[in-house]
């Protein structure tokens, strides 16, 4: 059964600050790993999916790597900014399933 | 399309009323997922459809938990003879399934309150 585990389970950081959220997965037969984020009661928002041949995904401020044989991704944010404040998720999809596995998230406060 | 859509926002009812929630996916979507989340945790899985095909129901939080996804297209999730335990955030989300998996879309969820 994949298990998913996210460090630190919080972060408070000043404006500005280089960021880096980890995600360890106990089953390397993955399919992809996806971070997402989610503001206090909503719902959740993709930032970005990495496939299972690929090592990094960038989106604007955000980078993602991944490396499956010592299952761990971790999701860098460059110059932090306060609207970056909220939980960030990873989910990973395990071979055979299809079903994305979450991690319990890090909840992020960055202050001005 | 403006994304997986989920109705209502919030819900609040008595102990042992029934409660229906619908979840609208992205329409070219094949793969439906249901997902619980409490506060403080993450996403829980709960079931998922392949077009109208429930592949996994297992994880189904009791018997008081069902799933309907007709004709492939929307999905509803009922709770029977809902309990105080059963308040929580109820998400849905919605992918393309293709060799390597795709992203998933999730909904703004459904804020269960049971009083």
């Amino acid at each position: 059964k994949q298990e998913v585990t996210q460090i630190p389970a919080a972060l408070s950081v000043p404006e500005g600050e280089n960021l880096v959220l980890n995600c360890s997965f106990t089953d390397s037969a993955i399919y992809n790993l996806q971070w997402f984020r989610q503001d206090p009661g909503k719902g959740l928002t993709s930032l970005l999916l990495i496939q299972s041949s690929q090592r990094e995904q960038t989106s604007g401020r955000l980078n993602a790597s991944l490396d499956k044989s010592s299952g761990r991704s971790t999701l860098y944010i460059a110059a932090s900014q306060p609207g970056d404040s909220a939980t960030y998720l990873c989910a990973v999809e395990s071979g055979g399933s299809y079903i994305p596995t979450f991690g319990r998230g890090t909840s992020l406060i960055v202050h001005p | 399309d403006t994304g997986v859509s989920q109705n209502p926002r919030h819900k609040i009812t008595k102990r042992g009323q029934n409660v229906t929630f619908r979840c609208d996916p992205i329409s070219e979507h094949n793969r439906l997922y249901w997902y619980r989340q409490t506060l403080g945790q993450g996403p829980e899985f709960l079931t998922y459809f392949q077009n109208e095909a429930q592949l996994e129901k297992s994880r189904l939080l009791s018997d008081r938990f069902s799933a309907e996804r007709p004709k492939g297209s929307f999905s509803t999730l009922e709770i029977q003879r809902t309990e105080q335990g059963d308040s929580a955030m109820y998400l849905c989300a919605s992918s393309l399934r293709s060799q390597g998996g795709t992203e998933a879309f999730f909904g703004q969820g459904t804020r269960l309150t049971v009083v």
